[in-house]
C-alpha cells in the first residue's frame, strides 16, 4: 500500500493563478481531510470528507473548494491564489469511528508558495 | 468551542533526562485526545491515543478531566525522541476531524 500520497511536493504560484492539490488513498478509508501548516499555528482544517459525494467545511475553508467523486481521491483547489495561501498542505484519510477509531494517516505534504 | 494549548514551542533536554509535553484542551464534551508526532522530513503520524491507554517507543500520556491535561511523558529521552509534537482532540459528530495544538518541538541533546 503507498498510503496517502500528494502531488505536487512543491509549487510556486503567482497571485491569481488556480492550481489544484492532488490526494489520493488507497486503503479505502471513508475520511479525508486536508490541513494546512503554518508556524506557530499548528494544523487547521480546511475541508474534509465523510465519504464519496460528501464534502464540508473546516475551521478556515475560505479561498479553497473540494470535491469528492470516488473513495480514493480528494482533491484541493485553489481559485485564485493569495499570498497569504502560501503554507504546507497536509492530506489525511481514516477509516471512520466504525472500523478502528479516528488514527488519521497523513500524506508527505504539499509545499505551496504564493507570490 | 473546542481548544488545545501546548504552552512550549520549543524543548531542550539532555539526553537520558525526563521529558513532559505540556498539552491542555477545552472541550464540553468527553475528550478523545491524540499526540502526533512528526520526525524531520517525514510525514506527520500518530504517536499514541488516550482510549487505547499504551505507550509507544517509551512515551505515556494520561488524561486528567479535572486539569483537562493530556501532558506526554518519558523517563528517559532517547536523540531519536527529537521532533515537533502535535497534541490533538477530535470533534465531536464524525468526521475525524481533529484541532491540533501550535507544536512543541522536542530537541534532545547529547
Amino acid at each position: 500500500n503507498a498510503g496517502v500520497t500528494q502531488t505536487p511536493k512543491f509549487q510556486v504560484l503567482k497571485t491569481g493563478q488556480s492550481m489544484t492539490l492532488q490526494c489520493a488513498q488507497d486503503m479505502n478509508h471513508e475520511y479525508m481531510s486536508w490541513y494546512r501548516q503554518d508556524p506557530g499555528m499548528g494544523l487547521r482544517l480546511i475541508h474534509y470528507s465523510v465519504g464519496a459525494g460528501i464534502t464540508d467545511q473546516g475551521e478556515v475553508p475560505n479561498g479553497y473548494n473540494v470535491s469528492r467523486s470516488t473513495t480514493e481521491d480528494f482533491p484541493l483547489r485553489l481559485l485564485s491564489a493569495a499570498p497569504s495561501q502560501t503554507s504546507v498542505y497536509f492530506c489525511a484519510s481514516s477509516p471512520g469511528t466504525s472500523d478502528g477509531g479516528e488514527t488519521q494517516y497523513f500524506g508527505p505534504g504539499t509545499r505551496l508558495l504564493v507570490l | 468551542a473546542q481548544r488545545v494549548t501546548q504552552p512550549e514551542k520549543l524543548l531542550s533536554v539532555f539526553k537520558g533526562a525526563p521529558v513532559e509535553l505540556k498539552c491542555n484542551y477545552s472541550y464540553s464534551g468527553s475528550p478523545e485526545l491524540f499526540w502526533y508526532v512528526q520526525y524531520s522530513r517525514q510525514r506527520l503520524q500518530l504517536l499514541l491515543r488516550h482510549i487505547s491507554r499504551e505507550s509507544i517507543k517509551g512515551f505515556t500520556a494520561d488524561l486528567n478531566k479535572g486539569e483537562t491535561s493530556f501532558h506526554l511523558k518519558k523517563p528517559f529521552a532517547q536523540e531519536e525522541d527529537s521532533a515537533m509534537y502535535y497534541c490533538a482532540l477530535s470533534h465531536t459528530g464524525g468526521g475525524n476531524k481533529l484541532t491540533f495544538g501550535t507544536g512543541t518541538q522536542l530537541k534532545v541533546e547529547l
